[in-house]
């Protein structure tokens, strides 16, 4: 199975703070990445396919990058209603994976 | 509008089964991968497997924890998908997830929660 790991797993941040998260595959995944928001109480919401590509809705604030083994999220102006868990899934290769999430509070 | 909505969780016993249903609306079902996420009180989501669309004749993936117990399929009139659930032990407690498999995982219903207790 693919190992999905995800740094940091906890950060603290502003309004208005640019964030960033990492996400690493055990093995090469080429761009099937995708990445979600959940917050508490909810559920996930897909923000980006394809390791870089906005799902339909999604604020431009939001972008990611990566391919192969290593990817990264990044919101360019924290807002409060960003404060969420984040996770990353591959779906190179079954079964589907996902990272532990990262917490992204004040 | 899409729309995922899951239903027949509750509580069952250690040992028992349960069926869970997935009524979808507001794109073609039979053109779509539909898979089932769970996740545990207070932890992270896992996948548990996958239809596929009628073009692949909607054969079915399962994560190992699944691929025994577990048995996913549709009723392609009724535009429902199910994940039939055998044997389940306390360890299957939790929310389980209806989600459409396009452009990654798009869509989400808002989950049905299975709670495994004696």
């Amino acid at each position: 199975d693919i190992q999905m790991t995800q740094s940091p797993s906890s950060l603290s941040a502003s309004v208005g703070d640019r964030v960033s998260i990492t996400c690493r595959a055990s093995q090469d995944i080429r761009n099937h990445l995708t990445w979600f928001q959940q917050k508490p109480g909810t559920a996930p919401e897909s923000l980006i396919y394809d390791a870089s590509r906005l799902q339909t809705g999604v604020p431009s604030r939001f972008s990611a990058a990566g391919f192969g083994t290593d990817f990264i999220l990044t919101i360019s102006s924290l807002q409060p209603e960003d404060f969420a868990i984040y996770y990353c899934q591959q779906y190179e290769s079954y079964p589907y994976t996902f990272g532990p999430g990262t917490k992204v509070d004040i | 509008e899409v729309v995922l909505m899951e239903s027949g969780g509750g509580l069952v016993q250690p040992g028992g089964s349960l069926r869970l249903s997935c009524a979808t609306s507001g794109f073609t079902f039979s053109d779509h991968y539909m898979d089932w996420v769970r996740q545990a009180p207070g932890k992270g989501l896992e996948w548990i497997g996958r239809s596929t669309n009628k073009r692949n004749n909607y054969a079915t993936q399962y994560a190992a924890s699944a691929r025994i117990r577990f048995t996913i399929s549709r009723d392609e009139s009724r535009n429902f998908l199910y994940l039939e659930m055998n044997s389940l032990t306390v360890e299957d407690t939790g929310l389980y997830y209806c989600v459409r498999g396009y452009h990654g995982f798009d869509h989400w219903g808002q989950g049905t929660l299975v709670t495994v207790s004696s």
